[in-house]
């Protein structure tokens, strides 16, 4: 079982640029999530979807896109990339979106945005 | 929007000393979780406490949810530096999203 699998590991972007981080769940899970860390502010919700079809804003949506076509797959986009979204970005996934305040969080092993 | 304030932000201490680590709002949550991450990886959970006043214990780690959900508590005992890392507390609501604090960097020299 690999869980939550995010590529790629680092990227640099100059500004403007846009790009894809890839996101994929192999445990069936309904609810798939994009998280930005950043020092001092913990994390903050991108956007997250709660099925195939089905996707919402977060906290800080503004410069991201997201699409869920399938159950394994959440992608997040960068239209034009901005300095301001250097982080590092995780995604994750958890089982039940009907009980996730009591459900596990899963999350992959980041990606590292260097936008310059 | 709901927030959750950490305290200590970072803490330095020998193996074998006690800590507590504080996650504190002036909101109600229905659920608290704990989660602890280490550098290049994502966070992993440690417990969810969902009822006020619910005492957890996870080996050396003792896991308080308060009597009016706004608050929780991490003590560990006897720290090792098996330890260090960062721990997050993350406040669930009744709808699809967690509320993150911003995290206590702990570190346990040898």
């Amino acid at each position: 079982n690999a869980g939550v699998t995010q590529t790629p590991k680092f990227q640099v972007l100059k500004t403007g640029q846009s790009m894809t981080l890839q996101c994929a769940q192999d445990m069936n899970h309904e609810y798939m999530s994009w998280y930005r860390q950043d020092p001092g502010m913990g994390l903050r919700l991108i956007h997250y979807s709660v099925g195939a079809g089905i996707t919402d804003q977060g906290e800080v949506p503004n410069g991201y896109n997201v699409s869920r076509s399938t159950t394994e797959d959440f992608p997040l986009r960068l239209l034009s990339a901005a300095p301001s979204q250097t982080s590092v970005y995780f995604c994750a996934s958890s089982y039940s979106v009907r009980g996730l305040r009591d459900e596990k969080l899963f999350f992959g092993s980041g990606t590292q945005l260097s936008v310059l | 929007t709901q927030l959750l304030e950490q305290s200590p932000q970072f803490l330095s201490i020998q193996e074998g000393e006690n800590l507590t680590v504080y996650c504190n709002s002036s909101s109600v949550f229905s659920s608290l979780q704990w989660y602890r991450q280490e550098p290049g990886e994502g966070p992993v959970l440690l417990v969810t406490v969902v009822t006020g006043g619910e005492v957890k214990k996870l080996k050396r780690l003792t896991f308080q949810f308060g009597d009016a959900r706004k608050d929780s508590s991490l003590h560990i005992t006897a720290a090792q530096p098996g330890d260090t890392g960062l721990y997050l507390c993350a406040g669930g609501t009744s709808g699809s999203r967690l509320t993150f604090g911003e995290g206590t960097q702990l570190t346990v020299n040898p």
